[in-house]
Order: structure tokens, then sequence, then C-alpha cells
């Protein structure tokens, strides 16, 4: 089976601060895909990363995927508290199964 | 546009009960499609995927079942509900495997 193993599971920070979340496992994926999900509502893409070493930035997010394509990482510059919420990697593997991480929930107080 | 329909919102059901969930999706054809579960503020568990009309994968051993009867239609069920299958249901489709996965609004069933 395969496993997204993401860390750390609870993320509690102040206004400001910055941050990195990691997604880690053992198989290999054809690419990688962060999601992040409000309460009650299902997850929303925040980005695709297909090529091994590729660096992708949004606004106050980076992200990476790892050069063997078996990990990522997402770091936040400057959280602010509407980045709240439910960080989800996942990753697409070569027999059309997409496999999401165990979450990394993030508290940004003011 | 394409959207995504999920049914119902909440379920609370008797341990034994049978079970139907529901998901369609509009404006697009042959989709992949996903059934996860998701325990409160974890990750999501990949339950069943589907590529084409028919054709069912299965990624976990449990009392649930998935059939796609039409290409657009995707069903999760159980004979006998346990108390172990409350969680939130979420239903995605894709264009295809490494595209954007886009979900529905979810079940949150409550086996009592």
């Amino acid at each position: 089976t395969q496993l997204l193993e993401q860390s750390p599971q609870f993320l509690s920070i102040q206004e400001g601060e910055n941050l990195t979340v990691y997604c880690n496992s053992s198989s290999v994926f054809s690419s990688l895909q962060w999601y992040r999900q409000e309460p009650g509502e299902g997850p929303v893409l925040l980005v695709t990363v297909v090529t091994g070493g590729e660096v992708k930035k949004l606004k106050r997010l980076t992200f990476q995927f790892g050069d063997a394509r078996k990990d990522s990482s997402l770091h936040i510059t400057a959280a602010q508290p509407g980045d709240t919420g439910l960080y989800l990697c996942a990753g697409a593997d070569y027999t059309d199964k997409l496999i999401f991480g165990t979450g990394t929930r993030l508290q940004v107080f003011p | 546009s394409q959207t995504i329909h999920q049914w119902p919102a909440t379920l609370v059901q008797p341990v034994g009960s049978p079970l139907s969930l529901e998901c369609t999706v509009e404006g697009t054809s042959n989709p992949n499609l996903y059934w996860y579960r998701q325990a409160a503020g974890r990750g999501l568990q990949l339950l069943f995927y589907s590529v084409g009309i028919g054709q069912i994968s299965s990624e976990v051993p449990q009392n649930l079942s998935a059939s796609r009867p039409q290409d657009r239609q995707f069903i999760l069920s159980s004979k006998k509900l346990l108390l172990s299958d409350s969680g939130f249901y979420l239903c995605a489709w894709s264009v295809t495997t490494g595209d954007e996965a886009f979900f529905g609004q979810g079940t949150r069933l409550t086996v009592v």
C-alpha cells in the first residue's frame, strides 16, 4: 500500500512566522499535488509539480518536488491567519490512483 | 463548465442498514472518478477509483462497494453498515490521472 506521510501533523504558529510542511513516500510518483481544505468542504488544488527538483512559487507559498519524485515540501513565508486550514499532498502514480497524504493542520494566530 | 454533485450532505444510519451515496459529474466525459473517506482533520483514504464505465478498482478491503453504471455516475454502497463506516465521504473527478481533482461537497455519515 502506498503511503504519503506528512509532517508535522499539527502546526500552530503566530502571524508572520515561516513554516515548512513535508510530504514523504517510499514510492515514486509521476506528479505531486498540494491541496488546501476548509472544514466541511472538499480539498482545493494549490499546485501541481511534475518534474523532479521542480520548484513552484504561489505568492508566499513555495512548493518543491524531490529529485527522486518521492517527496515534496511546502514552505509558507510570513504566515497569515487566512492560511489556516488542512494542507494535503497527493501523489499520482502510474496506475491511475491519486493517493493523498496524512494531512497537516495549520493554525495561524493573529 | 464542469460540476460535481454529491448527495446527501449528511446521513445518520443505524448499524446493519444499507447505504447508497451517489455522485454525478456534468460537463465532461469519461472522467476518472474517485471515492475517498476522511477521518476528522486527517488525510483522505482512497476507497475506490474508476477510469471507465464498469471499471472499478478497490483499494481497501471492507464492506463497501462501488459501481459506475453510467459514464458520469459513481455510487458507493454497503449492504450492512458498521460503526467504523462513520466518516466524511468525498467523491472526486479528474480529466486523467495527475490532473487536478475536483471534489464534491462531501457526505458526513454517522452510523449509530
